[in-house]
């Protein structure tokens, strides 16, 4: 069965510096996408960054970049210049094919991620 | 953007009573509803796949007699949450893959507050 996993509960960074937050996932599948999902306080869900596996090249929005290593199943997400609205649990997930599933998404446990000023 | 909506955002009911939470997507049509749970801190669990039309799928260990869910239009899913208890308070969040899209389009809802006393 396919999993996700986040191993770091808690996270803190300094504003402007730049953090990394790691996420592993298992599956038998080649076609799939990876996903970094923000919550802020709102709750609200706010896609920050996709992936496709096909894709050998990392994915970049702005300051969010992945890391994205397929043989060893590793989705880690860099945030650079950290700012203080960055604060928020970020979610790593793993979407099923459509035609598998019906594109459902499976989540990480969450990272607390904190900004100081 | 695509925008999904939740109605109410926030509700309180006694034990017993049932309550429904509605779930449309305003400004597409969507061929597939996802339901997902959240507790305080803690992830996203998946509940149930709804399909306009047809009966929704729902994910092993959730009680397909206690969460009733419907998805008689393109644009509106119902999750009706019957004889409610206080174990049952939670977030409640639904997401919409658009009929036309990108494979990787899902758009999520704002989430409803149950608490149940």
């Amino acid at each position: 069965a396919q999993t996700v996993t986040q191993s770091q509960p808690e996270m803190s960074v300094q504003e402007a510096e730049t953090v990394t937050l790691s996420c592993t996932y298992d599956t038998s599948e080649s076609d799939y996408y990876l996903f970094w999902y923000k919550q802020p306080p709102s709750r609200q869900m706010i896609l920050v960054i996709r992936q496709e596996a096909y894709k050998q090249q990392n994915a970049t929005e702005n300051r969010f970049s992945v890391n994205f290593q397929k043989a060893a199943k590793s989705f880690s997400l860099k945030i650079s210049d950290s700012q203080l609205g960055d604060a928020a649990m970020y979610f790593c997930a793993y979407r099923f094919s459509f035609y598998n599933q019906g594109g459902k998404l499976i989540f990480g446990q969450g990272t607390e991620l904190s900004v100081k000023p | 953007g695509a925008v999904v909506s939740q109605h109410p955002s926030w509700v309180i009911c006694k034990s017993g009573t049932s309550v429904k939470i509605e779930c449309r997507s305003l400004d597409f049509q969507a061929t597939t509803m996802f339901w997902y749970r959240q507790f305080p801190k803690q992830s996203l669990m998946l509940m149930a796949t709804s399909n306009e039309g047809s009966k929704a799928t729902y994910e092993q260990g959730v009680e397909k007699d206690k969460f009733l869910i419907n998805h008689a239009s393109l644009t509106l899913s119902t999750l009706t949450v019957t004889s409610a208890h206080p174990e049952d308070s939670s977030f409640y969040i639904c997401s919409a893959i658009p009929l036309a899209g990108a494979s990787y389009e899902q758009y999520f809802g704002p989430g409803t507050r149950l608490t149940v006393t």
